[in-house]
């Protein structure tokens, strides 16, 4: 069956220390991930897509087949970043557009 | 551009009452359009989806159920509100391109 797993559901660090929010996956195709993120009061929203293979707002995520993971990184994380993020897993193979989210990671980036 | 709205934004309804969340996408024709039930500590759970008018997929045994009347609108309802039910609802749609746009979200507390 398919899965995503954020085994963290808070993480805290201070203000320029590295950041990497954890997500793996279980899905017998071929993956498609996604990392949304929910920043105070505003609307769920993507944050990045492991085919465009871009850094958005200093985060990038690699697409680890073997370790069947897509962790989320940034070298030096920014009191702005604070937010819930989510790793997603698109099931587009069978046409719905589905995706499947994992647990949430709250990220607390202390001052 | 594209829009999502949801309402109402915050629901307060007695155990054993009706429910009625709306979702209504301006902008494109012919959205896949997705239920989300975001709980804490459970993540995003996808409820339900729908492709087309009058086509709904259930993804999880449920009080609740969803309708599609029209192309751009999607609606989630109950005849009996449980506890269990009290949460924050997402309404969502994609075109096709990989990504969901989410709305701002219905929050429901059964009391």
């Amino acid at each position: 069956a398919q899965r995503v797993t954020q085994p963290e559901k808070l993480l805290s660090v201070f203000k320029g220390a590295p950041v990497e929010l954890k997500c793996n996956y279980s899905y017998s195709g071929s993956p498609e991930l996604f990392w949304y993120v929910q920043y105070s009061r505003q609307r769920l929203q993507l944050l990045l897509r492991h085919i465009s293979r871009e850094s958005i707002k200093g985060f990038t995520a690699d697409l680890n087949k073997g370790e069947t993971s897509f962790h989320l990184k940034k070298p030096f994380a920014q009191e702005e970043d604070s937010a819930m993020y989510y790793c997603a897993l698109s099931l587009f193979s069978s046409n719905t557009g589905k995706l499947i989210f994992g647990q949430g990671t709250t990220l607390q980036v202390k001052p | 551009s594209q829009t999502i709205h949801q309402w109402p934004a915050t629901l307060v309804q007695p155990v054993g009452s009706p429910l009625s969340l709306e979702c209504t996408v301006e902008g494109t024709s012919n959205p896949n359009l997705y239920w989300y039930r975001q709980a804490a500590g459970r993540g995003l759970q996808l409820l339900f989806y729908s492709v087309g008018i009058g086509q709904i997929s259930s993804e999880v045994p449920q009080n609740l159920s969803a309708s599609r009347p029209q192309d751009r609108q999607f609606i989630l309802s109950s005849k009996k509100l449980l506890l269990s039910d009290s949460g924050f609802y997402l309404c969502a749609w994609t075109g096709g391109t990989g990504e969901l746009f989410f709305g701002e979200g219905s929050r429901l507390t059964v009391l």
